[in-house]
């Protein structure tokens, strides 16, 4: 079964640093995308970047290029997604999510990470 | 950017009953890339439905879909308790983007 157990919920202030994870497990991890999903409460959710681990292609959505970070383990089949320096706005549930190319769709999500940013 | 549209925000129905789910793009797809989620409160979103009208393994066939250029459709026969959530669609066509969703509740 493919499975993407995300890291748990994170409490911050603006300003600090936060790198949350998605460990993937049941399929070939080199050979899926696996991108990062914004979700604001009551609103849909908004694709925020992708990576392709067999050889770390990245991209971004313009809107959160520059202030997110992708990256991938081979070695331990997971995803990170950090901030350097937080802000209130980037509270939100952040899902991860294997996508079946870059320009396609999402088959299999993890459950979510929470994360709150406040002073 | 192709924005997504969906209407309406809210479906008010009975089990038993047929849900009719709209999708608008702001433009024409040039790539049969349209899917459709289902959203619990508290759960990620699940794929129901990829390439327009394909159901995703495991969904059952009271989902069905449908749709070309701007306009896209999601249709729900019989309504089961289960099928009570939000739904969203989401368009790969030209970058990745999803509606505002449509919430069905009874």
């Amino acid at each position: 079964d493919v499975q993407l157990v995300q890291s748990g919920a994170e409490v911050k202030q603006p300003g600090q640093s936060l790198k949350i994870s998605c460990k993937t497990s049941g399929y070939s991890f080199s050979n899926y995308w696996i991108g990062w999903v914004r979700q604001l409460p009551g609103k849909g959710p908004e694709w925020m970047t992708v990576i392709y681990p067999g050889d770390s292609d990245t991209r971004y959505n313009p809107s959160f290029q520059g202030h997110v970070t992708i990256s991938a383990d081979k070695s331990n089949t997971t995803v990170y997604l950090q901030w350097s320096s937080l802000k209130a706005s980037d509270s939100a549930i952040y899902f991860c999510a294997r996508q079946r190319g870059y320009l396609s769709y999402f088959d299999s999500w993890g459950q979510g990470t929470l994360v709150t940013v406040s002073s | 950017e192709i924005v997504l549209t969906q209407s309406p925000d809210t479906l008010s129905l009975s089990p038993g009953e047929r849900a009719t789910l709209s999708c608008r793009a702001s433009q024409s797809l040039n790539r049969n890339c349209l899917v459709w989620y289902q959203q619990k409160p508290g759960q990620a979103p699940r794929l129901i439905i990829f390439a327009i009208s394909a159901r995703a393994p495991g969904i059952p066939d009271r989902f069905s879909a449908s749709g070309s250029g701007t306009d896209f459709t999601l249709t729900i026969n019989r309504l089961e308790p289960e099928d009570f959530a939000v739904y969203y669609c989401q368009q790969c066509a030209d970058s990745l983007t999803f509606g505002q969703g449509t919430k069905v509740e009874v």
